[in-house]
């Protein structure tokens, strides 16, 4: 079975634009999970979407978006980007809430 | 507030010997707990999990020890081979709760010496 995919997997982009990033989940899987990963704050919960609903969201800014399609696809989306945006973003995907959940590789957005 | 800590940012074992990585978390909802492994600019990868009805759970070379009396747990790895150096995660949930997610301890660097 195909793991977690993310689209891309490196992107640059300036301060003030804004980004698309893409997730797939293992097939059969509901529950996607999106994480930002950076040097001095470790790994984040950003939001959790189930059913194309979002079910969860963590402490972050108005500008960061997502949302869920109903194959279970995933999009967040990251407005007016500022430098400390700068970070790995993963995905995860599990069958349910509650269960495990598998990373995908991230997605390596660079703010300059 | 950190509720998850792993407070040994690096660990360095020989190879064959147990490597032993340590987890504290402070929320007592916290009743699912799992280990991930991450290389650099992969994902993470998961290990093994256990739920707070149990204290031990083994996976081949990988016993994670919980003890909820003390808001710990341990991750084991008999014996250390050098393709286990990677960073380890220790992450928690409630999952019973309405807000689902991890919670992610700031890692332990795992270096194993041949």
């Amino acid at each position: 079975k195909a793991g977690v995919t993310q689209t891309p997997r490196y992107l640059i982009k300036t301060r003030g634009q804004q980004v698309t990033l893409s997730c797939s989940p293992i097939s059969g899987h509901r529950s996607v999970s999106w994480y930002q990963q950076t040097p001095g704050q470790g790994l984040q919960f950003l939001f959790e979407y189930f059913s194309e609903t979002q079910r969860n969201k963590g402490n972050f800014p108005g500008r960061f978006s997502g949302r869920q399609f109903s194959n279970s696809r995933s999009e967040m989306n990251v407005s007016t980007l500022e430098l400390g945006d700068s970070a790995l973003y993963l995905c995860a995907s599990s069958l349910g809430r509650g269960e495990t959940q598998y990373f995908g590789p991230g997605t390596r957005l660079l703010v300059l | 507030d950190q509720q998850v800590k792993q407070n040994s940012p690096s660990l360095s074992v020989q190879e064959g010997r147990i490597s032993i990585l340590n987890c504290d978390y402070t929320n007592s909802m916290f009743d699912y707990f799992l280990w991930y492994k991450k290389y650099p600019a992969e994902g993470p990868t998961f290990l093994i999990s256990i739920s707070s009805i149990k204290d031990k759970n083994e996976d081949g070379r990988f016993t994670v020890f919980l003890n909820k009396s003390a808001k710990h747990l341990s991750l084991h790895i008999v014996p250390s081979q050098p393709g286990d150096s990677a960073v380890y995660f220790c992450a928690a949930s409630d999952s019973g709760g309405s807000n689902y997610k991890l919670t992610f301890g700031k890692g332990t660097l795992l270096t194993v010496n041949p």
